[in-house]
C-alpha cells in the first residue's frame, strides 16, 4: 500500500532555530513529491521535487529530494513565530497519479 | 484570479439533512478534488475528478455524491448528513497529474 509517513509529528523550537523535517514515502511508480505549510486556513504550496538531489529553495526555506533513500527533507533556518504551523509532505504515485498525504509535522516556534 | 472559491465558509446541519458545497476554479485545470479534514486523520480524499466528465471514488465516499458541471465547477452533495460528516472541507484542483494542487478557502462544517 502507497504511504508518506512524516517525522516528527510535532515539534517546538525556539525562535532563530534551525528545524529540519522529514517526508519518507513507499509508493509505485513516484511521479513527484510536494511540500505544504497550513496555518488555520488551507495549504499554501512551498515547493515541488521530481529529480533528486536537486535543492529547492525560497527565503529562509529549502528542501531536497533522495529518490534513492526515497524521502524528502524540509528545512527552515532562523525560524520565526511566523513559521509555526503544519507542514504537509505528498507524493504523487501511480499510473492513477493519485496523490498520497502524510499526517503532517506541526511546528510551533517560541518568541 | 479568484483561483479555487467555496461556498458556503460555514454550515450548520442537523442529522438527515442536505446540502451542496460550491466549488469553482478559474484557472483551467482538468483535475479538480473534494478533501475532508480531520483531527489527527490529515487530508482524506472523498471524489476527484481528473477531467471535466468523470469522477472517481477517493478513500472515504461514503455519504457523498460529487457532480463535475463543467470543466470550472465540482459540487460535493451530503444527501443525508450524519455527525459523522463534521469536518473542514478543502476544495482543490490542479492541472494534472503531477503539478502543485491549489486549494480553496474551506467550509466548515458540523452537523448536529
Amino acid at each position: 500500500e502507497d504511504k508518506v509517513v512524516q517525522s516528527p509529528l510535532s515539534l517546538v523550537v525556539h525562535e532563530g532555530d534551525t528545524v529540519t523535517l522529514n517526508c519518507s514515502y513507499e509508493v509505485t511508480n513516484f511521479r513527484s513529491l510536494l511540500w505544504y505549510k497550513q496555518e488555520k486556513k488551507a495549504p499554501t504550496f512551498l515547493f515541488m521535487l521530481t529529480s533528486s538531489g536537486i535543492e529547492k529553495k525560497s527565503g529562509r526555506l529549502s528542501s531536497i529530494l533522495d529518490k534513492k533513500e526515497l524521502f524528502s527533507i524540509l528545512n527552515i533556518t532562523a525560524t520565526q513565530t511566523g513559521d509555526s504551523a503544519v507542514y504537509l509532505c505528498a507524493v504523487y504515485a501511480g499510473n492513477n497519479r493519485k496523490l498520497i498525504w502524510g499526517l503532517g509535522t506541526s511546528l510551533a516556534v517560541n518568541p | 484570479n479568484a483561483g479555487v472559491t467555496q461556498t458556503p465558509k460555514f454550515q450548520v446541519l442537523k442529522t438527515g439533512q442536505s446540502m451542496t458545497l460550491q466549488c469553482a476554479q478559474d484557472m483551467n485545470h482538468n483535475s479538480m478534488y473534494w478533501y475532508r479534514q480531520d483531527p489527527g486523520m490529515g487530508l482524506r480524499l472523498i471524489y476527484y475528478s481528473a477531467s471535466e466528465g468523470t469522477t472517481d471514488k477517493g478513500e472515504v465516499p461514503n455519504g457523498y455524491n460529487v457532480s463535475r458541471l463543467n470543466k470550472r465547477e465540482f459540487s460535493l452533495r451530503l444527501e443525508s448528513a450524519a455527525p459523522s460528516q463534521t469536518s473542514v472541507y478543502f476544495c482543490a484542483s490542479s492541472e494534472g497529474g503531477r503539478d502543485r494542487v491549489f486549494f480553496g478557502p474551506g467550509t466548515r462544517l458540523t452537523v448536529l
